[in-house]
């Protein structure tokens, strides 16, 4: 079966410095991965998503995670970290062919001024 | 615009009673999900269906259940016997297609006990 494990529950961050959200998977066949945004009491934003074509996937608002098959990570990245950009981010992991998403228990990025 | 619209977005349950919280797309996706949130558990699959009268328990069904009568709508009723029903409640869709191209959100229903 598979699972992902995000590997910090929080991640503080300064404005304009970068931002590393970790997340490593578990999976039987090829993964489709994904990462998404909640803003609070909000639904969940879709960020970008790795569905085997490129390992350098490249997201919303500057975002982009890249897919490590020797590491089984799939960790997110910004070059610069924005205000908004504070907000729950939950890793997600589906089997290729299935439909079932499997959620990460998410990472908290706190941005300060 | 395309979506998925949840209602109520607050809703509030006495002891004993049954609620039933409105999840409908106009998206024409196949699939449809409910998932409960709860803080630093992430998201729980307690329903889904992926084509008109069918649907299937997720990890946490007891004390829920659901319809899915029109391909646009998958209403969640929480039972009396949810004990502990208090959370923030998520609708999702998705097409049904060999690559798995995710999932589209409602904005939430978050359900309080009084």
């Amino acid at each position: 079966a598979q699972s992902v494990t995000q590997l910090d529950s929080h991640v503080s961050v300064s404005e304009g410095t970068p931002v590393l959200l970790r997340c490593n998977y578990s999976s039987s066949y090829s993964p489709s991965l994904f990462w998404y945004v909640q803003h609070p009491n909000k639904g969940l934003q879709l960020l970008l998503k790795y569905t085997s074509a490129a390992t350098l996937v490249k997201g919303i608002n500057g975002f982009e995670a890249e897919f490590k098959k020797s590491e089984t990570s799939f960790h997110l990245t910004k070059p610069s970290a924005h205000m908004s950009d504070a907000a729950e981010y939950f890793c997600v992991v589906s089997e290729a062919g299935f439909q079932k998403l499997v959620f990460g228990t998410g990472t908290r990025l706190l941005v300060s001024p | 615009d395309g979506g998925i619209t949840q209602s109520p977005k607050y809703l509030f349950r006495k002891e004993g009673q049954n609620v039933t919280l409105s999840c409908e797309q106009n998206l024409n996706h196949d699939a449809m999900y409910w998932y409960r949130q709860d803080p630093g558990q992430g998201l729980r699959l307690i329903y889904y269906s992926q084509i008109v009268n069918d649907f299937q328990k997720g990890d946490i069904a007891e004390g829920y259940s659901v319809s899915r009568e029109k391909k646009e709508s998958f209403p969640l009723t929480v039972t009396s016997a949810q004990k502990n029903p208090t959370a923030f409640y998520l609708c999702a869709s998705s097409i049904l297609a060999t690559d798995n191209y995710g999932y589209t959100f409602g904005s939430g229903t978050r359900l309080t006990v009084v």
